[in-house]
């Protein structure tokens, strides 16, 4: 079965420390998001890719970093300067044809804590 | 600005019928989307409309009014294991940018 698997499901980082979630779909989609989920907001947007090698930055891009190296994988590194980064990570990824009406399906997230 | 508005919590009875509003300001809309998310899981896609009217899949339909800035989604027939979030999600932008603006969520509780 197609989907989009996220790893781990539960990560702890330490104070200057950078940690990287793993997301990987087999889908065939082109393009890949990664939102971050705190409790009573919204989906906010990270960064999303639409074709290897190229990824744009979201609303919260800050603290932030990823790559697409493979169309299959869109990992996501969280770095020292992520002051908060206590949250549920969500990666997500969609067709590109229809123009921006194409449903995006998600992983199961990545909860991360500070420890 | 960019702005989805949606209540934050539901009550409603097994085997009623609810309504989720939600309203949306945003620069370039294209389609509105509906999804479910369960407590600590992914959101699964429900249903999108990008015209006005009445889009409706088994149980769950869901509206447009573009001119109003305005959509809901409506669940029949609850069951328990309704008891969910419902994120009302806005798609922006020019045909291109596949940006996505989601609303905090309602949390819809199903009483037995």
């Amino acid at each position: 079965d197609g989907g989009i698997t996220q790893s781990p499901k539960y990560l702890f980082r330490k104070e200057g420390q950078n940690v990287t979630l793993s997301c990987e779909q087999n889908l065939n989609h082109d393009a890949m998001y990664w939102y971050r989920q705190d409790p009573g907001q919204g989906l906010r947007l990270i960064y999303y890719s639409q074709i290897v090698n190229d990824f744009q930055k979201g609303d919260i891009a800050e603290g932030y970093s990823v790559s697409r190296e493979k169309k299959e994988s869109f990992p996501l590194t969280v770095t020292s300067a992520q002051k908060n980064p206590t949250a549920f990570y969500l990666c997500a990824s969609s067709r590109l044809d229809r123009g921006n009406n194409q449903p995006q399906h998600f992983g199961d997230g990545t909860r991360l804590s500070i420890l | 600005g960019q702005n989805i508005d949606q209540p934050t919590e539901m009550t409603a009875t097994e085997g009623a019928i609810v309504q989720i509003n939600c309203t949306y300001q945003t620069s370039g809309f294209n389609g509105l989307f509906w999804y479910q998310q369960h407590a600590g899981e992914a959101p699964t896609f429900l249903s999108y409309n990008v015209l006005d009217g009445l889009e409706e899949k088994g149980r769950f339909s869901s509206f447009l009014s573009r001119s109003k800035g305005y959509s809901y989604l409506l669940l029949k027939e609850l069951q328990m294991k309704d008891s969910a979030s419902y994120l009302c999600a806005a798609s922006r932008g020019p045909s291109g940018t596949y940006k996505y603006i989601f609303g905090t969520g309602t949390r819809l509780k199903v009483l037995a």
